[in-house]
């Protein structure tokens, strides 16, 4: 019943390190997403696949890149952290269905960048 | 483009209180609507969706009616508990299918 599996759970970095988050699921959905939340400015989002061997620019794409690893796997990637990027970073994936696109969510990767 | 504006938090209410997040929706569609509720230190949840004009979305006590002529979702309760205490997200989907969130009201229930 793991659902969508975020992993750090918490990551502190210094400026200009990199570090890739990682996400999975075990739904079988073919949509992944990676979202930003910050205080006051709800969840903007970051990057997404449609499916497996795609992926498009989200609302606040610049400073990430992601990988479709799989069906399974959607990873984030910052190649320079900047203080700007300290944020709570959530993952979700989901399966279309008509007019439904209900989204399933981790637990969320709480990262500080100093 | 399509955009969500939620009642600005943070909400407080003793328990029993009955609870109004009002929510409206700009779309250049036609959009499903949803609530999502986030407690704290987890993930965000699907809470309950409407899908076209005139349904109401329901689940724990909470409802939301999908209204097209005022483009509002608000969502309701009758009666809070303490373990209602979380964040609530108002979201449509725009025309790519992807979500667009409003910015999160705080809810919390006092004993």
């Amino acid at each position: 019943n793991a659902g969508v599996t975020q992993t750090p759970k918490f990551q502190v970095l210094k400026t200009g390190q990199s570090m890739t988050l990682q996400c999975a699921q075990d739904m079988n959905h073919n949509s992944m997403y990676w979202y930003r939340q910050d205080p006051g400015m709800g969840l903007r989002l970051i990057y997404y696949s449609a499916s497996e061997g795609t992926t498009d620019k989200g609302e606040v794409p610049n400073g990430y890149n992601v990988s479709r690893l799989n069906k399974r796997e959607f990873s984030l990637r910052l190649e320079s952290a900047a203080p700007s990027q300290t944020s709570v970073y959530f993952c979700a994936s989901s399966e279309w269905a008509g007019r439904e696109n209900i989204q399933y969510f981790g637990a969320g990767t709480r990262l500080s960048v100093l | 483009g399509d955009s969500v504006t939620q009642m600005e938090g943070p909400v407080t209410l003793s328990e029993e209180a009955f609870l109004t997040i009002n929510c409206t929706y700009t779309a250049t569609g036609y959009p499903s609507l949803f609530w999502y509720v986030q407690y704290p230190g987890e993930g965000l949840q699907l809470l309950l969706k409407a899908t076209k004009a005139d349904d109401k979305g329901s689940n724990k006590g909470f409802e939301a009616t999908y209204r097209k002529e005022t483009t509002s979702f608000h969502l309701e309760k009758g009666s809070v508990q303490v373990s209602d205490s979380a964040v609530y997200f108002c979201a449509l989907s725009d025309p790519t299918q992807k979500l667009v969130f409003g910015q999160g009201t705080r809810l919390t229930i006092n004993p």
